[in-house]
C-alpha cells in the first residue's frame, strides 16, 4: 500500500527566503507525482506535476524534482511571499494501466512572515 | 469560469437524513474523481468514472455512499442516512485522458462541499 509523507507538518519563515518542503512515497512504482496548494476552507490548485520518466519540473517561482528510485520530492519555492501562505499537498499515482487514484500526503503548512 | 464547480459548497444535516452533491468537470474532461478529505488529513480518495462508466470504487465508499455520472457529464455523490462520521469536506475533480494514448493529465479539483452532520 502506498504511504505518502510530507515533513515539516507546518513551516514557517520570513519573507523573502527561499523554502524546501518535502514529500517521500513508500512504493516507487508512480506514474507521476503533483504538487498542490490549498488555502484554507477550500479545494486544491495544482501547482505542478511531473511524470515518472522526469526528473524536475519548473513554474515561475517554483521547482519540484523527483528521484522516483529513493522515493523523494521536493518542492522548492523561491523569494517567498506572504502569498504562498498555504498548505501544500503531494500526491502519487501508480504506474499501473488503469490506476487513476491519487495517494495524498497529510500536507506542510506553510507560514510566510512578513 | 471553465474550473470545476461543485454545488452546493456547505451543507449542514441532522444525522441519519440523505444528502446528494453535484460536480460539474471542465466540459471537454472525459474523467471524474471524487475524494473525501477530513480535518488535517490529505484528501481520501472514493470513487472515478470515465465518461459514465464508474471504473473503480474505493472500500471508503460503503453502500450508504452511491456515484452516478448520467451522460458523461455532471456528478451526483449521495449519502444516505448520514452519520457524524461522514462529516467532511467532499472533493471533485477532473481530468482529460487521450485515447490510445497513456498520457494522463493533471487532476483538477473544485473548492469542495463541506459536509456537518449533526
Amino acid at each position: 500500500k502506498q504511504e505518502v509523507t510530507q515533513i515539516p507538518a507546518a513551516l514557517s519563515v520570513p519573507e523573502g527566503e527561499n523554502l524546501v518542503l518535502n514529500c517521500s512515497f513508500t512504493d516507487s512504482a508512480i506514474y507521476n507525482l503533483q504538487w498542490f496548494r490549498q488555502d484554507p476552507g477550500k479545494g486544491l490548485t495544482s501547482l505542478l506535476l511531473i511524470q515518472s520518466s522526469q526528473r524536475e519540473q519548473t513554474s515561475g517561482r517554483l521547482n519540484a524534482s523527483l528521484d522516483k528510485s529513493s522515493g523523494r520530492s521536493t518542492l522548492y519555492i523561491a523569494a517567498s511571499q506572504p502569498g504562498d501562505s498555504a498548505t501544500y499537498l503531494c500526491a502519487v499515482r501508480r504506474g499501473d494501466f488503469g490506476n487513476e487514484k491519487l495517494t495524498f500526503g497529510t500536507g506542510t503548512r506553510l507560514t510566510i512572515i512578513p | 469560469d471553465t474550473g470545476v464547480s461543485q454545488d452546493p459548497r456547505h451543507k449542514i444535516t441532522k444525522r441519519g437524513q440523505n444528502v446528494t452533491f453535484r460536480c460539474d468537470p471542465i466540459s471537454e474532461h472525459n474523467r471524474l474523481y471524487w475524494y473525501r478529505q477530513t480535518l488535517g488529513q490529505g484528501p481520501e480518495f472514493l470513487t472515478y468514472f470515465q465518461n459514465e462508466a464508474q471504473l473503480e470504487k474505493s472500500r471508503l465508499l460503503s453502500d450508504r455512499f452511491s456515484a452516478e455520472r448520467p451522460k458523461g457529464s455532471f456528478s451526483t455523490l449521495e449519502i444516505q442516512r448520514t452519520e457524524q462520521g461522514d462529516s467532511a469536506m467532499y472533493l471533485c475533480a477532473s481530468s482529460y485522458r487521450i485515447l490510445r494514448d497513456r498520457i494522463r493529465g493533471t487532476q483538477y479539483f473544485g473548492p469542495g462541499t463541506r459536509l456537518l452532520v449533526l
